[in-house]
């Protein structure tokens, strides 16, 4: 059954450095999104990503985040001055489609720990 | 703001008994309703959806919508102590179809 993968499971970085989470949707999937999850609260959303650019973004989505497409196959996550508020775990999903029918199939996460 | 609330529990039930695990939502807009099953350090796993008023079953799980009343809820029957595990409301909505999630109804089956 075809999964979405994410890499690393396990990030620690110190604070200010860059990180780049990777992850590879489902291959017939159209539409990309990230997550994120601070340990004992809500699984929140980040971003979504369409036909090569954001389609829509959270708040939590500031100018320290981007995202990118850079092949067919990999979705990148990029902060790039992390704070110790990033901690938290890091799930990339992706769907079908986006008519309100569709599952979005989650990755496993990348645990970020930021010191 | 849009806000899906759940009561975090802990619902503790008897093995076998039903589970019954609720969450309303406060955007009308919403489309759909998932509910999501998550092990401590994992991600969330996909129960069932449901985007029709009434109730959806697949197999020991029936997802019940009320969209007047703006509340969705998960009936687990013959419940198992592998169904222990925080039980994840997310309400989709919106251009992209973006989830938002509940803080999670922690759910304990007794053995």
């Amino acid at each position: 059954e075809p999964e979405v993968t994410q890499t690393p499971s396990h990030q620690v970085t110190q604070m200010g450095q860059e990180v780049i989470l990777r992850c590879v949707p489902i291959s017939n999937h159209l539409y990309f999104y990230w997550y994120r999850q601070i340990l004992g609260q809500k699984v929140e959303f980040l971003v979504s990503f369409y036909n090569n650019e954001i389609s829509e973004k959270s708040e939590i989505f500031d100018d320290q985040f981007s995202v990118e497409r850079p092949d067919g196959s990999n979705f990148t996550l990029k902060i790039r001055s992390t704070k110790l508020e990033d901690s938290a775990m890091y799930f990339c999903a992706s769907s079908s489609g986006a008519s309100g029918q569709e599952t979005q199939y989650f990755g496993p996460g990348t645990r970020l720990l930021v010191l | 703001q849009k806000e899906v609330e759940q009561n975090s529990g802990p619902l503790s039930v008897p093995e076998g008994a039903i589970a019954s695990l609720n969450c309303t939502y406060s955007d009308r807009g919403s489309q759909s309703f998932f509910w999501y099953r998550q092990y401590s350090g994992k991600s969330p796993e996909l129960i069932m959806f449901i985007y029709s008023n009434g109730d959806k079953e697949d197999g020991r799980f029936t997802a019940q919508l009320n969209k007047a009343s703006q509340y969705v809820s998960l009936l687990i029957r013959d419940s198992q102590p592998s169904d222990s595990a925080t039980y994840l409301c997310a309400a989709a909505g919106g251009a992209t179809n973006k989830l938002i999630f509940g803080t999670g109804t922690l759910l304990a089956v007794q053995p």
